[in-house]
C-alpha cells in the first residue's frame, strides 16, 4: 500500500523557516495530490493547503497565504511544505496527507493516507 | 467558509456502548462528509467517506448517517480499540474544515 514518510522533528527559533518534506513510496501520479494539515497541542486538525502536482499548482487555507509554500517535485515523489515566520503559535504536529484527485478542480475526496506527522517546535 | 459544529466535545463510554457523534455543517454539504479516527500520537485515519461509505477494512460495527445537514457516526457495540478522537471533515467546497473532535473515554 502506498505510504507517506515525512521528515523528522524540527526545533527552530522564532522568526526563522522550516521545510517539511512527505515522500510518497508510490510516487506523485496525475491522480494524487497532496493535503497539509496541521494539529497544535491537544488541538484539533487545521487545514493548511494542498499541492496538484500534475499541475504544479498549490491552493492555501486563508491563515497561511504569504507564509507557506507547498510544492513537488514529483521526480522524487516528494512534496515540500515551507514555513516562514515561525512563532511558538506554529508548534505543532505537522501532516501530509493524500487524496484521489479526479480533475477537473475537484477536491471533493477524502484524505485517505496520512505520513506520520512531523513535531515542530519552535522555542528561543 | 462552510463550518462544522461537532457535538458532544467529550464522552464517557463503556465496552458495548452504541455511541452516536453528530456533526453539523453550516449549509448543504450534499453527502461531502468524511470521519476520521484518531489516536494519540498516531495520524488520523479514514473510516467513513461521502457521509455513509464505510472504507473497506473498517469494522461494520461503524456507520455513517446523514439527515439534511446533520451527520452522524454511530458505533453501534464500542469496543476497548475505538477508545480515540473522532474528527468530521466536509469536502464540498474550499477550505475542507474539520469539526471541532469528540474524544470518547471509557467510563
Amino acid at each position: 500500500q502506498d505510504q507517506l514518510e515525512q521528515s523528522g522533528a524540527e526545533l527552530k527559533k522564532p522568526g526563522s523557516s522550516v521545510r517539511i518534506s512527505c515522500k510518497a513510496s508510490g510516487g506523485l501520479p496525475n491522480s494524487q495530490l497532496i493535503n497539509w494539515v496541521r494539529q497544535a497541542p491537544g488541538q484539533g486538525l487545521e487545514w493548511m493547503g494542498r499541492i496538484i502536482p500534475v499541475h504544479r499548482s498549490s491552493d492555501y487555507a486563508q491563515a497561511f497565504r504569504g507564509r507557506a509554500t507547498i510544492s513537488a517535485d514529483r521526480s522524487t515523489g516528494t512534496s515540500y511544505m515551507e514555513l516562514t515566520g515561525l512563532t511558538s503559535a506554529d508548534t505543532a504536529v505537522y501532516y501530509c496527507a493524500r487524496a484521489s484527485y479526479p480533475g477537473w478542480g475537484s477536491f471533493s475526496l477524502p484524505f485517505d493516507t496520512w505520513g506520520q506527522g512531523t513535531l515542530l517546535l519552535v522555542s528561543s | 467558509d462552510i463550518q462544522l459544529t461537532q457535538s458532544p466535545p467529550f464522552l464517557s463510554a463503556a465496552v458495548g456502548d452504541r455511541v452516536t457523534i453528530t456533526c453539523r455543517a453550516s449549509h448543504d454539504i450534499n453527502d461531502f462528509l468524511a470521519w476520521y479516527q484518531q489516536k494519540p500520537g498516531r495520524a488520523p485515519n479514514l473510516l467513513v467517506s461521502g457521509a455513509v461509505g464505510l472504507r473497506s477494512g473498517v469494522p461494520s460495527r461503524f456507520s455513517g448517517g446523514r439527515s439534511g445537514t446533520e451527520f452522524t457516526l454511530t458505533i453501534s457495540s464500542l469496543q476497548p480499540e475505538d477508545f480515540a478522537t473522532y474528527f468530521c471533515q466536509q469536502l464540498k467546497s474550499d477550505p475542507p474544515l474539520f469539526g471541532g473532535g469528540t474524544r470518547v473515554e471509557v467510563k
